[in-house]
């Protein structure tokens, strides 16, 4: 069965600190994508991980994969309250998405 | 440019009535899609659309029908609606896939059935 789990689903922190995401997946890919949701809104693309070995960074958010390990993480540096937004990773399987539960962030000032 | 449009924003529905999903898009994307989305919940692909004319079941396909239009339209009707449909419903498009599937979504469409 395809899976892709994302840990933790759920994460409270305070502003200022350091933090990741980690999203697994238990079949072979070497494509996979970070969104973020905010309340009632729709997704937005983050980052787009195409190879093993991707590291992309935009300001505080840095993602990268590791396709022999089926691991993805999402680090977060110096947290502030605007990244408080849930975060979902989708890997791409025969091109189609798979998508994990989503990490639900708040950060409090 | 405005990416993926979706309508209707919001929708109340009466159990057993019937409606249609609205989604177009302008980035001359060949696959869509359809998601659900329900609390705490990651997303769902109820069809998709690889390109014009072609449509495929996803993971939650029952009580739901679709229709590509053309590339840009890509419509989802609910024949009788239930209240497990009551969701949060995405369209999504990406390109041909062949090396991005990074995927586009709408506004969403929140449907509530009563």
């Amino acid at each position: 069965e395809l899976k892709v789990e994302q840990n933790p689903l759920f994460l409270s922190m305070q502003e200022g600190k350091n933090y990741t995401i980690y999203c697994n997946y238990s079949t072979t890919s070497d494509r996979l994508y970070w969104y973020r949701q905010d309340p009632g809104k729709s997704l937005e693309s983050l980052f787009v991980l195409l190879s093993n070995g991707a590291v992309k960074q935009e300001g505080r958010l840095m993602a990268s994969l590791d396709t022999k390990a089926r691991l993805s993480t999402l680090h977060i540096t110096a947290a502030v309250h605007d990244l408080s937004a849930t975060y979902f990773c989708a890997v791409d399987v025969n091109y189609q998405l798979i998508w994990g539960a989503g990490t639900k962030l708040i950060i409090k000032p | 440019n405005a990416g993926v449009t979706q309508t209707p924003k919001f929708q109340v529905l009466k159990t057993g009535q019937s409606m249609t999903l609205q989604c177009a898009q302008d980035m001359n994307h060949n696959s869509m899609y359809w998601y659900r989305q329900d609390p705490g919940m990651g997303l769902r692909l109820i069809y998709y659309s690889a390109s014009e004319g072609t449509t495929d079941k996803g993971e939650v396909p029952n009580g739901y029908n679709v229709s590509r239009l053309n590339k840009r339209e890509f419509s989802l009707r609910l024949e009788s609606a239930a209240p497990s449909q009551t969701s949060v419903y995405f369209c999504a498009s990406s390109d041909d896939g062949v090396m991005n599937t990074e995927a586009f979504f709408g506004q969403g469409t929140r449907l509530t059935v009563v």
